[in-house]
């Protein structure tokens, strides 16, 4: 199974809301990831967690607040965003995040719509 | 950080060969030469990589130039599912826990 789960498809959230985005892999890999990719252009990292801790923050607005509940499981809480925040966020995952050569996985993606 | 440069776009016939090239005159010695391709409306996914040799897997071939300061990802037969943007990404000692996407080639595929 070389899959990773990303729910949900889609979301529209008002510039006041609070949701999760989750992703979900049974591959075993020990570092998961968060992209974020704008229309038309190249998923940018937002995140990287490796053995369940935050090794990358890509200078990212607080109010993208990662979670990494278990080796399984990669949360992204979103909180007061903005328009521009529009976007579809990408999860991926790889067997550790240390080797040049590792292949990372992609889930399909949350696309998401701040109104 | 090394960069990549491709085409922005290639055009190719269904059942013909593609050459998708990448200049990377900037590359160190221990870079590997990776390729994802991301279908409409799909995550990116793995194609193949590289670090000197050519490689060959079930979905494609690297060749990778002597100097290595370029690659091309040989599509052997075209189909209209190869239509996507192909990327080109090193990953060197900078950036081994993550991967840096550019630009990409938009590939078109014709019936």
């Amino acid at each position: 199974d070389t899959e990773v789960t990303q729910t949900p498809k889609h979301l529209v959230m008002g510039m006041t809301n609070k949701k999760s985005l989750k992703c979900e892999q049974h591959m075993g890999h020990r570092a998961m990831y968060w992209y974020k990719q704008k229309a038309k252009k190249p998923p940018e990292l937002m995140f990287v967690y490796s053995y369940e801790k935050l090794s990358i923050n890509e200078s990212v607005p607080s109010r993208f607040s990662p979670e990494c509940p278990n080796s399984s499981l990669l949360n992204l809480h979103l909180h007061a965003l903005q328009p521009e925040d529009s976007a579809l966020y990408l999860c991926a995952s790889s067997q550790a995040g240390r080797d040049r050569g590792e292949t990372q996985y992609f889930g399909p993606g949350t696309r998401l719509l701040v109104l | 950080d090394a960069k990549t440069t491709q085409p922005n776009s290639m055009e190719s016939n269904e059942e013909e060969p593609v050459h998708l090239p990448c200049n990377h005159s900037t590359i160190s010695g221990t870079d590997y030469i990776h390729w994802y391709r991301q279908l409409p409306s799909q995550g990116p996914e793995y194609v193949i990589h590289g670090l000197t040799s050519n490689v060959n897997n079930r979905m494609a071939s690297l060749a990778i130039a002597e100097d290595r300061k370029s690659s091309t990802l040989i599509l052997h037969r075209a189909t209209l599912r190869d239509a996507a943007v192909y990327y080109c990404i090193l990953r060197g000692v900078y950036n081994t826990d993550k991967l840096i996407f550019g630009t990409g080639t938009r590939l078109q595929v014709f019936p």
